[in-house]
């Protein structure tokens, strides 16, 4: 089946720094993909829908500025946390949906950020 | 506003019986419904999807069923082993640009 592969893994990172999370379709191309949010023992909490070519779509009460989304081609997507703080800690997951193929939403393997 | 409920206390079975779990949802008409295992520290793994015009889909020893009357889908594994032992979060999706929600999850535990 279809593969999105998501980088880092972990990360940890000191308050005021910004990090970059990657998130690639490895065997389609995805005009969409979603970027999640999700803390210990709750569900994946939608952040922003990012779309090829244009700028995202962001979820009531997600900063823009804080959570920057840039979606630059047909398989990958980037979330940068600028300016990260200790409550920015959580595991941020990506999903892309193979829209030729079935539809299926495919997720990442997950980034767990940990800022100090 | 959309809800989705599943039950948060974890559930418990003695290895080789059957597993259910309950999804129930408000003030939502989704087009479809999706069941996703997770791991610990790990992303979701797609498992099943139905639809609103099916009653039940099977899956090898997964089985969902889909009351769009009663809001619920129930999620049964037979012949449940301790591999099964995960968290199965309930997904909501519709047309038309609709999003999918998650559910806060169900944690089941097989016992050998």
């Amino acid at each position: 089946g279809a593969v999105v592969s998501q980088h880092p893994s972990r990360v940890i990172c000191k308050s005021g720094t910004s990090v970059k999370i990657e998130c690639r379709s490895l065997d389609f191309q995805a005009t969409t993909m979603f970027w999640y949010r999700q803390f210990p023992k709750q569900s994946l909490m939608l952040m922003a829908t990012s779309n090829e070519g244009s700028k995202a779509t962001y979820e009531q009460g997600v900063e823009k500025d804080k959570f920057l989304i840039n979606h630059a081609s047909l398989t990958l997507s980037t979330l940068t946390v600028t300016s990260a703080h200790p409550e920015d800690s959580s595991f941020y997951i990506c999903s892309a949906r193979d829209e030729i193929a079935s539809g299926e939403l495919f997720f990442g393997e997950g980034s767990r950020l940990t800022v100090l | 506003s959309q809800k989705i409920e599943q039950n948060s206390e974890a559930l418990n079975i003695q290895e080789g019986k059957t597993a259910t779990l309950t999804c129930n949802y408000t003030n939502y008409s989704p087009a479809y419904l999706q069941w996703y295992r997770q791991d610990p520290g790990r992303g979701p793994v797609f498992l099943l999807l139905i639809r609103e015009n099916e009653k039940e889909k099977r899956k090898e020893r997964l089985k969902v069923t889909f009351d769009t009357t009663l809001k619920q889908s129930l999620f049964h594994i037979t012949a449940s082993q301790p591999a099964d032992s995960a968290t199965y979060l309930c997904a909501l999706g519709g047309t038309g640009g609709f999003k999918t929600i998650f559910g806060a999850g169900t944690r089941l535990f097989v016992k050998a």
